[in-house]
């Protein structure tokens, strides 16, 4: 079966940095996705990482450890626009190359 | 260009009635891909379309559900003799195959359907 975990809520301070952890135990693994979605909105691509190790993109970062099942998505100089929820999904080896989504960890940020 | 777009928006039923939802892909994108969203769960893979292929439709929950795909860009996931466990959020994610497992997703902002 497949199975991911991430924390259902979080809550961090505008300006901080948050990790959002996520652990996976799939079948099979091509690749770990996060997503941000906002209240009632579509979820929308932040990052990709295949390889071990840190895919940084402006104030969000990536990090990969394919060999202990885990990832983190690291939100900087927090602002309040980053209040929403951010999916973990694997990329599993089927033919339909779906993505298997985590819950999904609801951030809120605080003034 | 546009995303991918979905209609409704928002669909109230009655238990029993059927039900059809839409989803346009972005134009060029041949990998058409539909999930559902239920209260605190994650979103759950229910069918995808690649090109002229034959549907993958491992996900689909039971027999009720359907989905076709009509001239490789539109599709209509369709839900007969709807029960209240349906009531969900109904996403369409459409995606341009030949990136390997980089391929990326892309979503529309979902059908919200509730039954009473």
């Amino acid at each position: 079966g497949q199975n991911i975990d991430q924390p259902t809520e979080m809550t961090a301070t505008e300006g901080a940095i948050v990790q959002i952890n996520c652990t996976y135990q799939t079948s099979g693994f091509n690749g770990l996705f996060w997503y941000q979605q906002h209240a009632g909105e579509a979820p929308t691509f932040l990052s990709y990482n295949v390889l071990d190790g840190l895919e940084e993109k402006g104030r969000f970062s990536s990090f990969l450890s394919r060999s202990k099942g885990y990832s983190y998505l690291l939100l900087k100089e927090l602002q309040m626009k980053d209040s929403a929820s951010y999916l973990c999904a694997v990329r599993l080896l089927t033919g339909a190359n779906n993505l298997f989504f985590g819950t999904g960890t609801r951030l809120t940020v605080i003034p | 260009g546009a995303g991918v777009s979905q209609s409704p928006s928002n669909k109230v039923t009655e238990k029993g009635k059927d039900v059809e939802l839409r989803c346009d892909p972005i134009s060029g994108h041949t990998a058409l891909y539909w999930y559902r969203q239920s209260l605190g769960q994650g979103l759950e893979f229910l069918i995808y379309f690649q090109g002229n292929s034959a549907p993958d439709k491992s996900g689909l929950p039971s027999d009720r559900f359907s989905a076709e795909r009509t001239g490789g860009s539109v599709s209509t996931l369709t839900i007969q003799r709807t029960q209240q466990e349906d009531s969900a959020v109904y996403l369409c994610a459409s995606s341009s195959p030949g990136q390997g497992a980089r391929e990326t997703q892309y979503f529309g902002p979902g059908t919200r359907l509730l039954v009473l």
